[in-house]
């Protein structure tokens, strides 16, 4: 199965601030690679998939990038309500895995 | 609006079976597929497999055959994973999640508000 890392595990960002979160395959995904945000208690939202597309309602300070077996998500300004964990996910090969997740936390 | 929603807490006795339910709403729901994934406290998302709406036809993933089954009753657009011989690290919360596309990708899209099962003595 393909293994997904995600890198920092945690990610310390003040509001207003841009946060870069990686997500690296073991072996190509092509594009299909996806974000879900999860805040604690609630269940995981979807972002981002085909690498790159912003689910319906995302704003655009979410934006992903990559192709292959490297991966970016970029908040481009945090929010109070950006702080959360993010998973990415590929959706290449059977089975679906997610990466283990970063925390946003507030700086 | 798309809509899952799940059934509600349980707790259960080691040995015992749940079953959990996700219906939806706001959509067709013989179009998409269901997934099930698996968050254990603390812990991060697992996925468990998927079900064809249209046919029914389950997909495990390694680690969820055997006691685990998904099923469906497509007249009140519900979906349903029942665990059988419950073990305390069956203790999680439950999510099911639409397929992405028509009839096409089945990567989790939107989420249930997720079921929390817990197997304890």
């Amino acid at each position: 199965e393909i293994v997904m890392t995600q890198s920092p595990a945690t990610l310390s960002v003040s509001p207003g601030e841009r946060a870069t979160l990686s997500c690296r395959a073991s072996q190509s995904v092509s594009s299909n690679l996806a974000w879900h945000q999860q805040k604690p208690g609630q269940a995981p939202r979807l972002l981002i998939y085909g690498a790159s597309t912003r689910a319906t309602g995302i704003p655009a300070r979410f934006s992903g990038s990559g192709s292959g077996t490297e991966f970016t998500l970029t908040i481009s300004s945090l929010q109070s309500e950006d702080f959360a964990v993010y998973y990415c996910q590929q959706y290449n090969n059977w089975p679906l895995t997610f990466g283990g997740g970063t925390k946003v936390e507030i700086k | 609006q798309v809509q899952l929603v799940q059934s509600g807490s349980e707790l259960k006795k080691p040995g015992a079976s749940v079953k959990v339910s996700c219906k939806a709403s706001g959509y067709t729901f013989t179009s998409y597929a269901m997934n099930w994934v698996r968050q254990a406290p603390g812990q991060g998302l697992e996925w468990m497999g998927w079900i064809n709406t249209n046919t029914g036809n389950p997909t495990y993933a390694q680690g969820f055959t055997g006691r685990f089954v998904f099923s469906l009753d497509t007249s009140v657009s519900t979906a349903f994973l029942q665990i059988s011989s419950l073990k305390a690290e069956d203790t999680a919360v439950y999510f099911c999640a639409r397929g992405l596309t028509v009839f096409g990708v089945v990567t989790p899209g939107s989420w249930g508000q997720g079921t929390l099962v817990t197997v304890s003595s």
